[in-house]
């Protein structure tokens, strides 16, 4: 079965700060893809990223960088220099490649930038 | 290219009523699926389809139908409303099972 584990429920860090979000994952497949999507306050989901289990190379994008370590199964999510617009509720979640399309979630890190 | 759009925004049912809650997307995705949100516990997979014609469950279907007679449309119909439904419900689409799935905004619906 697949799981995947926010522990951090709640992050507050000073406007400017780095802040990172952790997400641990669980799966027996050996081709799986992983996401990240952040929830603001207004509700809506937006996708950020996707990493497939094959690529291992690390991305940066803007201010957002994500680190996927297969060999301990975490893809880790960066804010750089925070600002407030970066408050939101950010979740992690993993998809098998095959079967069943389930997205499977993670419990959501809500992120509270203070200014 | 409106997306995927969902209606209505908010719903309040009496327990026992019943109701669709519609969800449209414009993408040509094939697939669609249904999640619903509540405090603590992420999005759970209500149920889903691959195509026109093919729905399967999720992981909490029960109490939920769906059908899917277009590729545009994939409608959620509560049988008979209880407060265990009270929730802000997600519907989503991809192209295919590889890539990122594209969300609505969401309808929550309080069942008193």
């Amino acid at each position: 079965a697949q799981k995947v584990t926010q522990a951090q429920t709640e992050i507050s860090v000073v406007e400017k700060e780095d802040v990172t979000l952790d997400c641990v994952y669980e799966t027996r497949d050996t081709t799986y893809y992983l996401f990240w999507y952040k929830q603001p306050p207004s509700g809506e989901l937006v996708f950020l990223i996707r990493r497939n289990s094959f690529d291992e190379q690390n991305e940066i994008s803007g201010r957002y960088s994500w680190n996927f370590q297969k060999s301990t199964s975490s893809f880790n999510f960066t804010i750089t220099a925070s600002q407030v617009v970066d408050s939101a509720v950010y979740f992690c979640a993993l998809r098998r490649n095959f079967g069943n399309e389930k997205l499977t979630f993670g419990t959501g890190t809500r992120l509270t930038i203070i200014p | 290219n409106a997306g995927v759009t969902q209606t209505p925004k908010f719903q309040v049912l009496k327990t026992g009523q019943s109701m669709t809650l519609q969800c449209a997307q414009d993408m040509n995705h094939e697939y669609m699926s249904w999640y619903r949100q509540d405090p603590g516990m992420g999005l759970r997979l209500i149920h889903y389809s691959v195509g026109a014609g093919i729905t399967d469950q999720g992981e909490v279907p029960n109490g939920y139908n769906v059908s899917r007679s277009t590729t545009e449309d994939f409608p959620l119909r509560l049988l008979s409303a209880a407060p265990s439904q009270t929730s802000v419900y997600f519907c989503a689409s991809s192209q295919d099972i590889s890539y990122e799935q594209y969300f609505g905004p969401g309808t929550r619906l309080t069942v008193t």
